[in-house]
C-alpha cells in the first residue's frame, strides 16, 4: 500500500462547477499536510497548506481527518485556469520526510 | 531572490552512459531534496539532505545513482551508468527553516536514455 493515496482522475468538469478530491495516508503518525498544483511540463508549487481546522484561500478549501487519515480539497466555480494535476502531500514528525501521491489531474471544460 | 536552479533543463544520452544533473537551492535553505517523477506519477523523493549530511537516502538506487553536496550548498546527482527505466524527470526541491514545511522545486532536469 502507498503512503500516500490519489484518485487519479481524470476529472473533466464544465466551467463554474464545483470539484472534490480526496487523499488519504497510511502513517498515522504523519505531521502536516498540503496540496500542490502541478501544470503540465512544470514544476510542483505550493497551493495550500491544510489545517486541523480547515482552511478556505479564495474558491479553494482544504480539510484535514485526522481520525480517518484522509485530506480533501474542494475548489468551487472552477476556471480553465484550474486544469492541472492536484498532488496530495504528507510531512512526517520530526524528519521532513515529505511524501508525495501520484496526484490528481483536472480538466475544466468551457 | 532567486530561486531553485537546476541544469540541464534536457539531456538526451544513450544507455550505460553516465550523467550528472546538478541543482543550486534557495539561498539560506539547508534542506535539499532530489525527487525523480516518471510520468502521470508524483515525484519520488531519491535522496534528502541536510546541510552537507545526506539524511535520508533509502530510496536512492546506490549501485547506479550517487549524490554528493560537499559544502551544504548546491548539489550533484549522477548516474553511471543509465538505464532505460531512469528516463524520467529529476526534480530538485529545497526548504528553509521554520515549520512552514513548503518545499521550493526547480524546473527539473529532463532525462532520455535511449
Amino acid at each position: 500500500r502507498k503512503e500516500v493515496e490519489q484518485d487519479p482522475g481524470p476529472f473533466n468538469v464544465p466551467e463554474g462547477a464545483t470539484v472534490a478530491f480526496n487523499c488519504t495516508y497510511s502513517n498515522s503518525a504523519s505531521q502536516s499536510f498540503f496540496w500542490y498544483r502541478q501544470d503540465c511540463r512544470k514544476e510542483p508549487k505550493l497551493l495550500m497548506s491544510v489545517y486541523s481546522s480547515g482552511n478556505e484561500d479564495g474558491r479553494f478549501t482544504a480539510q484535514l481527518n485526522r481520525a480517518s487519515q484522509y485530506i480533501s480539497l474542494l475548489i468551487r466555480d472552477s476556471k480553465l485556469s484550474d486544469s492541472a494535476t492536484y498532488l496530495c502531500v504528507v510531512l512526517s514528525t520530526g524528519g521532513f520526510k515529505t511524501i508525495f501521491g501520484a496526484g490528481t489531474r483536472l480538466f475544466v471544460k468551457a | 531572490e532567486a530561486g531553485v536552479v537546476q541544469s540541464p533543463r534536457y539531456k538526451i544520452i544513450e544507455k550505460k552512459q553516465p550523467v550528472a544533473f546538478w541543482c543550486n537551492p534557495i539561498s539560506g535553505h539547508n534542506t535539499l531534496y532530489w525527487y525523480r517523477q516518471n510520468l502521470g506519477q508524483g515525484p519520488e523523493l531519491l535522496i534528502r539532505y541536510e546541510n552537507e549530511e545526506a539524511v535520508d537516502d533509502s530510496q536512492l538506487p546506490k549501485d547506479r545513482f550517487s549524490a554528493e553536496r560537499l559544502k551544504g550548498v548546491d548539489s550533484t546527482l549522477k548516474i553511471q551508468p543509465a538505464e532505460l527505466g531512469d528516463s524520467a524527470v529529476y526534480l530538485c526541491a529545497s526548504r528553509g527553516g521554520g515549520n512552514t514545511g513548503e518545499l521550493f522545486f526547480g524546473e527539473g532536469s529532463r532525462l532520455t536514455v535511449l
